[in-house]
Parts: C-alpha cells; sequence; structure tokens
C-alpha cells in the first residue's frame, strides 16, 4: 500500500544532542509538510516542501530545519533540543490540487521524541 | 480571530449511541475543503471525512456523516452507532483557496471522544 512512513516511531535524546526524523513517502506527492505536536494541542505547522522550493513558518524556531533530498524523502533535523521540544512531530504529504478538491492530506504514524 | 472553533474538548457517548461532535470555521474564501481527522492515543492521524463548500449534499463515510451549514459556517462530525474503537481525538480542518498552491490545513483545537461500555 502506499504510504507514508516516519522512522522511528519513539526517540530519545539528550538535552543539546542534535537529532534527525525522517519520513519516507510512496505517494509520489509533491508536498511534504512537518508538525509539531503537543500533548492535548492541535499540530503546528513547522514548515513544507512544495516540490523543491522550501517554506518555513514565521514563527519556526531557527533551531528546526528540513532536508528534502528527492521526492520520497524527507529529514526534519533539530540542531539542539531543548526540553520544550519535547513532542509528536508527525510528516503529511499532499497532491496540490484546486481548493475544493477532496485530496486529504496523508500522515504518517508520527515519531514521539523525548528529550533527557 | 480562530479561523476553526471546536468548542468541546471532551465529549462522552454510550456505546451504540450517536454523537455530534462540533465544528465552526471563519473564512473569506468561497472555495475551500472541510475535514476531519481521528487521532488515537497512538498519535497517528486518520482521514474520515471531506465536505466542499461547494457540495451540495452532506458528505458520508460509513458511520460518519457531516452535517453542513455553510450560512451558519458549521461542519459538525456526526458518528452513528458509537463503538468503543471510536475513542480518540477528533480534529476539524480547514484548507482555503487563499491557503496558496501547498494547500496548508488549519486544524481546531480538537474534541477527545470517549465512548462507554
Amino acid at each position: 500500500d502506499a504510504m507514508v512512513i516516519q522512522n522511528p516511531r519513539y526517540q530519545v535524546t539528550q538535552f543539546g544532542k542534535p537529532v534527525t526524523l525522517s519520513c519516507s513517502q510512496t505517494l509520489n506527492h509533491n508536498v511534504m509538510y512537518w508538525y509539531q505536536q503537543k500533548s492535548s494541542q492541535a499540530p503546528k505547522l513547522l514548515f513544507h516542501y512544495y516540490d523543491k522550493d522550501f517554506n518555513n513558518e514565521a514563527d519556526t524556531p531557527d533551531n528546526f530545519q528540513s532536508r528534502r533530498p528527492n521526492t520520497s524523502f524527507c529529514f526534519l533535523d533539530i540542531r539542539s533540543p531543548g526540553l520544550g521540544d519535547a513532542a509528536m512531530y508527525l510528516c503529511a504529504t499532499s497532491i496540490t490540487t484546486i481548493p475544493g478538491s477532496n485530496q486529504p492530506q496523508h500522515f504518517g504514524d508520527g515519531t514521539r521524541l523525548s528529550i533527557l | 480571530a480562530q479561523k476553526i472553533t471546536q468548542t468541546q474538548p471532551g465529549m462522552f457517548v454510550q456505546e451504540k449511541e450517536a454523537v455530534t461532535l462540533d465544528c465552526t470555521y471563519d473564512t473569506s474564501d468561497q472555495s475551500y475543503g472541510l475535514f476531519w481527522y481521528k487521532q488515537p492515543s497512538s498519535g497517528e492521524m486518520i482521514f474520515l471525512i471531506y465536505q466542499g463548500s461547494y457540495d451540495e449534499q452532506n458528505a458520508t463515510e460509513g458511520r460518519y456523516s457531516l452535517n453542513f451549514q455553510k450560512a451558519r459556517k458549521s461542519a459538525n462530525l456526526v458518528i452513528s452507532a458509537s463503538q468503543l474503537g471510536d475513542s480518540a481525538m477528533y480534529f476539524c480542518a480547514m484548507r482555503e483557496r487563499s491557503s496558496g498552491s501547498a494547500r496548508q490545513l488549519t486544524f481546531g483545537s480538537g474534541t477527545q471522544l470517549t465512548v462507554l461500555p
């Protein structure tokens, strides 16, 4: 089945130690998104790639970076994780469509990041 | 102003009963789409149902239906015959024409539904 895969499912890192989360997709969608979701809150968009074009949300901290080496893969790099970065990180994909299209964003299962 | 408002932080429903989860939205776009997602405690976001702004019929998908009232800007999710597996967080989300070609979603704050045996 075509899908969005996030690895690892759980990630533990130390305060200040760089960490990379990965996302791959077999849907061949041209848009990929990274969301941060803290407990009992809505997902918050960090950035997205439209093909190779990177789009950062205005309030995304500089500590968060992303790479998309090809259509299938997208990485989230946290350069110096702080305790406040502990959260679920969700990757999603979509195809560009007319606004009224019924194509949803397809989400991975998420990576739950803990900071020690 | 909030673009998506879910006023029920938590809801309880008896198994086999129907439940309605509220969602109101705010947009000046004529063309937009409304989505409902389910998020179990394991974390994955599962797409449930979609309603387009130009759709004349209310959307239905199995036990899920959407009560779309465009003039009131509401898109409530109705779950019929609730099951224990329906216990989860439910998010309403909107995609607007003005969100650009990448079609970002704006999420509400969610409703935690608990189905009681």
